[in-house]
């Protein structure tokens, strides 16, 4: 059981380029989400899904998509990057039903540097 | 709105001693409270969580925190500090009926020998 797993680690891109960051939980779990870690501001939502096929913004979605084809499944896109989005992001997963009250599983974070 | 407040960035402690981090929040109806650990370069970790009944509430690595409505706060105190605990710590309330949790912005724990 991995639990919550991303790729990469680490990643550096120039101004303007794409990528997309991977997550994947083994966990069955129905809910994932997007985090942004920045200093002094704690975790900020981004996107956040409860189910395949179904996702709705968090609180700062701007310059990101998402998508979610399998339960397993949560990958982070950034269609043109920009420094702004140097953070680190995390991924968490957690079951939908009495979700206000479960706690999420994190993933080990992808530190994105953009230049 | 509602909106989570550690008003420590950082705190030292020397190790055996207790301590306390603050969480203050603000939100009209019954919170779902938690506190997660955060060691470097590592995902958060869940320590406790509040969502009724006791106002004390027990966690793991000898954690515990308080509820009280009356102040708005959610305190995590560990009555003796280990050089392990060194880490950031987020306090962190769930919104009721959605799907979103939101954190503070954390407090640096460092231990000092």
């Amino acid at each position: 059981n991995a639990g919550v797993t991303q790729t990469p680690k680490f990643q550096v891109l120039k101004t303007g380029q794409s990528m997309t960051l991977q997550c994947a939980q083994d966990m069955n779990h129905e809910y994932m989400s997007w985090y942004r870690q920045d200093p002094g501001m704690g975790l900020r939502l981004i996107h956040y899904s409860v189910g395949a096929g179904i996702t709705d913004q968090g609180e700062v979605p701007n310059g990101y998509n998402v998508s979610r084809s399998t339960t397993e499944d949560f990958p982070l896109r950034l269609l043109s990057a920009a420094p702004s989005q140097t953070s680190v992001y995390f991924c968490a997963s957690s079951p939908v039903a009495g979700l206000s009250y479960n706690e999420q599983f994190f993933g080990p974070g992808t530190r994105l540097t953009v230049l | 709105a509602q909106s989570v407040t550690q008003p420590d960035i950082h705190i030292t402690v020397s190790e055996g001693a207790s301590l306390e981090l603050r969480c203050n929040y603000s939100y009209g109806a019954t919170p779902y409270l938690f506190w997660y650990v955060q060691s470097p370069g590592q995902g958060l970790q869940l320590l406790l969580k509040y969502f009724s009944g006791d106002t004390l509430v027990q966690g793991i690595k000898g954690f515990e925190a308080e509820f009280k409505r009356s102040q708005s706060s959610f305190n995590l105190r560990k009555p003796s500090v280990h050089w392990s605990d060194a880490a950031e710590y987020f306090c962190a309330v769930a919104l009721t009926g959605g799907f979103k949790t939101i954190f503070g912005a954390g407090t640096r724990l460092f231990v000092k020998a």
